[in-house]
């Protein structure tokens, strides 16, 4: 059973286009994390959700728009795509049970044309 | 968050141990050094976690210097499949929740 899924795995659109990208985790975690992988290949977190609530909010653009339906679930809906935003986005989930260790999705790999 | 530099690279024999250092000089009093790996075009994988003991785990063993500013984890024998991408990052675990600050890591390359 996968712990942290993703979908879709890829994803291939036009500029100004609006996705989403689901994020589901079945480990029972109370936060839950997007992070982006650019080109260059760093790793930065742009936003985390704790109990369905909004508690990281980096430096992102407002075209960017996590929603988090339940624990479970942590979407994220992207408008007007741009190129810059070609990118890999992470998912990942956490609890304070144990050692807090962040739990990673398979990622999912956007390309805007 | 405090700072960590790590080499950019290195390269290692299949079945020795590998040691990757790590820097955090600025690490305060309650922040932890978690690592983490990236295998090609995977999610980022937790390998192990700690404060300023030493930790051993089933997949690496840390090592904390005293004075907490840098730490080595130990692969202790690698394989083809430790080939990726090694983050050291310092972490807060007040919250429960936390931002992880991925850095540039070392890349690993195990060579048979």
């Amino acid at each position: 059973d996968t712990a942290v899924s993703q979908t879709p795995k890829y994803l291939v659109t036009q500029m100004g286009n609006d996705k989403s990208i689901k994020c589901e985790q079945n480990l029972g975690h109370d936060t839950m994390y997007w992070y982006k992988q650019d080109s260059k290949k760093f790793l930065k977190i742009m936003f985390s959700y704790n109990n369905k609530e909004l508690i990281i909010n980096e430096t992102v653009p407002n075209r960017f728009s996590p929603k988090s339906p339940d624990k479970a679930h942590l979407n994220l809906h992207i408008n007007s795509l741009e190129l810059g935003d070609s990118a890999v986005y992470f998912c990942a989930s956490s609890s304070p049970i144990g050692g807090n260790e962040q739990f990673f999705g398979p990622g999912t790999r956007l390309t805007v044309l | 968050d405090a700072k960590t530099t790590q080499p950019p690279s290195m390269d290692c024999a299949e079945g020795r141990a590998a040691n990757l250092p790590c820097n955090h000089s600025t690490i305060s009093g309650n922040e932890y050094v978690y690592w983490y790996r990236q295998i090609h075009s995977q999610g980022p994988q937790y390998i192990i976690h700690g404060l300023k003991n030493n930790e051993t785990n089933e997949m690496a063993s840390l090592i904390i210097t005293e004075d907490r500013k840098s730490s080595t984890l130990i692969l202790p024998h690698a394989t083809l499949r430790d080939t990726a991408v090694y983050y050291c990052i310092v972490f807060r675990l007040t919250d429960s929740w936390g931002k992880l600050q991925f850095g540039a890591g070392t890349q690993v390359v195990v060579t048979p």
